[in-house]
């Protein structure tokens, strides 16, 4: 099946630094990816939705100068968590949407970062 | 009221047991997606759904667009079943349910 691959799995980085986050997709072009945190024993919230080639769409209540989104590739789509502070420790998961209109999603691995 | 209501929020069962949980949604959709999320965080998705059922070995996924209501059934549940289970609604975006967090005893 497809494979979508992130990258670091885990992070761990001083308050005030910049962290990215990776996102690939293996053996397909995913023109939509999207982006989650999860908190401990919380479901997954979707924080924006990532598409090639135009900016992202952030859902409410997300900072868009905090979160950069950029997906500037069929198979890759980055989250820079700019400025980290602690409250921002959490693990960030991504997706992408397989190709037709409606089509299988696939998650990567997730990644745990945690600001100092 | 949240576009997703999943139940039941826990649920613990004995090895072999049959299992069900439920999604109710508010909103219309595309599609919906069964995800499987182990403690390690990693997340699979299991089925996507527009219309009807679908199998996979021990898993079966309903769904019902009239009534905005879709189920997850486990068959013979074994204790590797144990993890946490969503429902997402994919309409242009996505919208999650709080999950399931199924425990099953051997």
């Amino acid at each position: 099946g497809a494979v979508v691959s992130q990258h670091p799995s885990w992070v761990i980085c001083k308050s005030g630094t910049s962290v990215k986050i990776e996102c690939r997709s293996l053996d397909f072009q995913a023109t939509t990816m999207f982006w989650y945190r999860q908190f401990p024993k919380q479901s997954l919230m979707l924080m924006a939705t990532s598409n090639e080639g135009s900016k992202a769409t952030y859902e409410q209540g997300v900072e868009k100068d905090k979160f950069l989104i950029n997906h500037a590739s069929l198979t890759l789509s980055t989250l820079t968590v700019t400025s980290a502070h602690p409250e921002d420790s959490s693990f960030y998961i991504c997706s992408a949407l397989g190709q037709g209109g409606i089509g299988e999603l696939f998650f990567g691995e997730g990644s745990r970062l945690t600001v100092l | 009221k949240n576009e997703v209501e999943q139940s039941p929020q826990n649920l613990t069962a004995q090895e072999g047991e049959f299992i069900t949980i439920n999604c109710s949604y508010s909103v219309g959709i595309s599609a919906l997606h069964w995800l499987q999320q182990h403690p390690g965080g990693g997340i699979v998705s299991l089925f996507m759904l527009s219309s009807g059922k679908k199998k996979h070995g021990r898993l079966i996924a309903t769904i019902n667009i009239q009534e905005k209501h879709s189920s997850l059934h486990i068959t013979a549940s074994h204790p590797r079943d144990s993890a946490v289970y969503i429902c997402a609604l994919n309409n242009n975006d996505m919208r999650f349910g709080a999950g399931t967090r199924l425990t099953v005893k051997p």
